[in-house]
């Protein structure tokens, strides 16, 4: 079946810029999660949405950067005013749900990534 | 200090050898523990996925994992071209969903 899709692929922003990225999760899946990914680095959590609760924003690094999940399916990760020290690959992640249980479908499948880079 | 510690590499083996990744961790609580596979370029897939201690075999992989040591291994065995990649450790509370806390990659040449 169709996998998480994101959009775009690449985006190439101006300092100061605001920057939208676009998130598809797999059909069914009520968990959203977004990562972001340094050059060199592992993934860095930023943000958890699960059904209805609100979400942990617990990894989000400043004020400039904020999220929505509109519909239980699709969100949006919205950077504000984009530093040089945004640039990276931004990932998100889906999951049937709170992953409790011990088994691969429940745990998080990634999408491909959108490579931000910020001149 | 991280709460996952993982060595860059990169390593370089060849085909035939075995393989040996390992993480460390700082945090008690992390109680799952997950190996993901990811290409140049695509999203990180998940490879093996185990609970508290002990051992997990899927064909050529086997991740254990030593709680009282904090310790998590990855080994591949009959290493191919194929399995070059970025290899990540990630690690998950029990008791909290969501977040996952990774390591920051092995990246793994292997050649023919």
């Amino acid at each position: 079946g169709a996998g998480v899709s994101q959009s775009p692929s690449n985006k190439v922003t101006e300092k100061g810029k605001d920057v939208e990225l676009r998130c598809d999760p797999i059909s069914g899946h009520t968990a959203l999660y977004w990562y972001r990914q340094s050059l060199g680095q592992g993934l860095e959590f930023l943000i958890y949405f699960q059904g209805n609760s609100a979400p942990d924003k617990s990894g989000l690094p400043s004020d400039r950067f904020s999220a929505e999940r509109t519909g239980g399916s699709v969100s949006t990760l919205t950077i504000q005013r984009t530093q040089q020290e945004d640039s990276a690959v931004y990932l998100c992640a889906s999951s049937l749900g709170p992953s409790g249980r011990l088994l691969p479908s429940y745990e998080q499948y990634f999408g491909p990534g959108t490579r931000l880079t910020v001149t | 200090q991280k709460e996952v510690e993982q060595d860059p590499g990169p390593l370089s083996v060849p085909e035939g050898a075995i393989v040996s990744l390992n993480c460390t961790y700082s945090n008690s609580a992390f109680q799952y523990f997950m190996w993901y596979r990811q290409y140049s370029r695509k999203g990180p897939e998940l490879l093996m996925y185990t609970y508290s201690s002990g051992n997990k075999e899927d064909g050529r992989f086997t991740a254990q994992v030593d709680k009282s040591s904090k310790y998590i291994s990855l080994f591949i065995r009959d290493s191919q071209p194929s399995d070059s990649a970025t290899y990540l450790c990630a690690m998950r509370r029990g008791t909290s969903y969501g977040k996952l806390t990774f390591g920051q990659g092995t990246i793994l040449t292997v050649h023919p």
